[in-house]
């Protein structure tokens, strides 16, 4: 059974829409983390959070905005969507927010705005 | 910000051969390294993980690092086939939070 669930797997958007990406772990982690793999790019750090606060956001866009309804959900909502925003989008969790904890990836959304 | 060179960009072993990938970052903040690797259409699979100088082996996956010469490495032993999938280094430093930086990856491709 997969340990970190993300929904949906595939999604076509039109642009200026907008969406929700579902993250939900059942690892008992306390810090959750979204990340950004575009085309030939490295995977990018976008948010991580730690019991449900906010811990850093190195995304400059406010259009990105995560959402910690329960400890061990981490949803994406992505406002007025560009097309430059099609990317596959990774929710990763660790123990805590320390830098020795392994992360566990999902399998990722992967987003095409159209 | 810290910023990861991996090389080569891509690269071919034949199944049983030692398969080596590398990594330079570009200061020596980072505390922790990490090798992942990631299969076409799906998430990261954490491979080692190596915090000190030295080597680390986990299974056919062995990293070494060198702090001074700002250089990581994961060395493959008896390479299969279903190991053919990019792999990522990935470093971090040791605060609260923290972020990770990844490496763009190398592309490995075993043959049978």
């Amino acid at each position: 059974d997969p340990k970190i669930i993300q929904k949906p797997k595939y999604l076509v958007a039109v642009t200026g829409s907008e969406k929700i990406l579902i993250c939900e772990q059942y690892l008992g982690h306390n810090a959750m983390y979204w990340y950004r793999q575009s085309a030939k790019k490295p995977l990018e750090f976008m948010f991580s959070y730690s019991y449900q606060k906010l811990m850093d956001n190195q995304t400059a866009s406010s259009r990105f905005q995560p959402q910690s309804s329960k400890k061990n959900h981490l949803d994406l909502q992505i406002t007025a969507l560009k097309p430059d925003d099609s990317a596959t989008y990774f929710c990763a969790s660790s123990q805590d927010g320390g830098a020795n904890s392994d992360y566990t990836f999902g399998s990722g959304t992967r987003l095409l705005v159209i | 910000q810290q910023k990861v060179q991996q090389s080569p960009e891509s690269l071919t072993v034949s199944e049983g051969a030692m398969a080596s990938l590398n990594c330079t970052f570009s200061d020596g903040t980072s505390d922790n390294f990490r090798w992942y690797r990631q299969h076409s259409g799906k998430g990261l699979e954490v491979l080692v993980s190596i915090f000190s100088d030295g080597e680390k082996e986990e299974g056919r996956f062995t990293a070494h690092l060198n702090r001074a010469s700002l250089h990581v490495s994961l060395h493959i032993r008896e390479p299969q086939p279903s190991d053919s999938a990019v792999y990522l280094c990935a470093m971090s430093r040791g605060t609260g939070g923290y972020k990770v930086v990844f490496g763009s990856g190398t592309r490995l491709l075993v043959s049978p």
